[in-house]
């Protein structure tokens, strides 16, 4: 069975820029998750849905991210303008239900520069 | 306030050398505590769901543990191949958002 599929794997561009990045959840799940990685906080949730309603928000950092669920099998979250203090790698996740484990793809390292 | 907090930060094992990692957490109402392991450049790997204190769970050299404060992941006689980052995270109720640890990094020398 697919995983979680996110992409690109590597995204690197200049401050300022619009960045966009892709997830395909697991066909099926009804959840999906938005994280953030960093050496210095772990990993934080940013945002999550339920069939693709978006549920939290709380953990987007500021106005500059955003996120939509289109439809079941694809996500994406936008970083408009992008800055150096965004970079980080940027996880998806999904589950079949809420209180279900959460499955994670592989991740976007995003280097802002 | 909600937290996990996950000991030691970094562990080096012989291998065959058993040891436990710790996850203490303070959450309200607990629903669920969850195991995940993470490999360098992967997204985390699901591992073990524990949702009521008493509850274990095996697989493997792993075996998972929950009491009302804390969480074990006791790793018996471990190999290199079990070297990675152990993260746990917790919900409580009223919501699915996971709140994870900072992980132990965990090294197994041959």
């Amino acid at each position: 069975d697919a995983g979680v599929i996110q992409s690109p794997r590597h995204e690197v561009t200049e401050m300022g820029q619009e960045v966009t990045l892709r997830c395909k959840p697991i066909s099926g799940h009804d959840y999906l998750f938005w994280y953030r990685q960093t050496m210095m906080r772990g990993l934080e949730l940013l945002i999550y849905f339920n069939n693709n309603v978006p549920i939290d928000d709380s953990g987007m950092p500021e106005d500059r991210f955003s996120a939509k669920m289109p439809n079941a099998s694809f996500s994406t979250l936008k970083i408009q303008p992008s800055e150096p203090r965004d970079s980080a790698v940027y996880f998806c996740a999904s589950s079949l239900q809420g209180w279900q484990p959460q499955h994670f793809g592989d991740g976007t390292r995003l280097s802002i520069l | 306030e909600d937290q996990v907090t996950q000991s030691p930060e970094a562990l080096r094992l012989q291998e065959g050398e058993s040891s436990s990692l710790n996850c203490s957490y303070t959450v309200s109402g607990l629903r669920g505590l969850f195991w995940y392991r993470q490999d360098p450049g992967k997204g985390p790997e699901f591992l073990f769901t524990l949702y009521s204190a008493g509850e274990e769970k095996e697989k493997e050299r792993l075996k998972a543990t929950l009491t009302k404060k804390e969480s074990f992941l006791h790793i018996t006689a471990p190999k290199p191949e079990d070297s990675a980052t152990y993260l746990c995270a917790a919900y409580p109720s009223g919501t699915y958002k996971y709140i994870f640890g900072t992980g132990t990094r965990l090294k197994v020398l041959a």
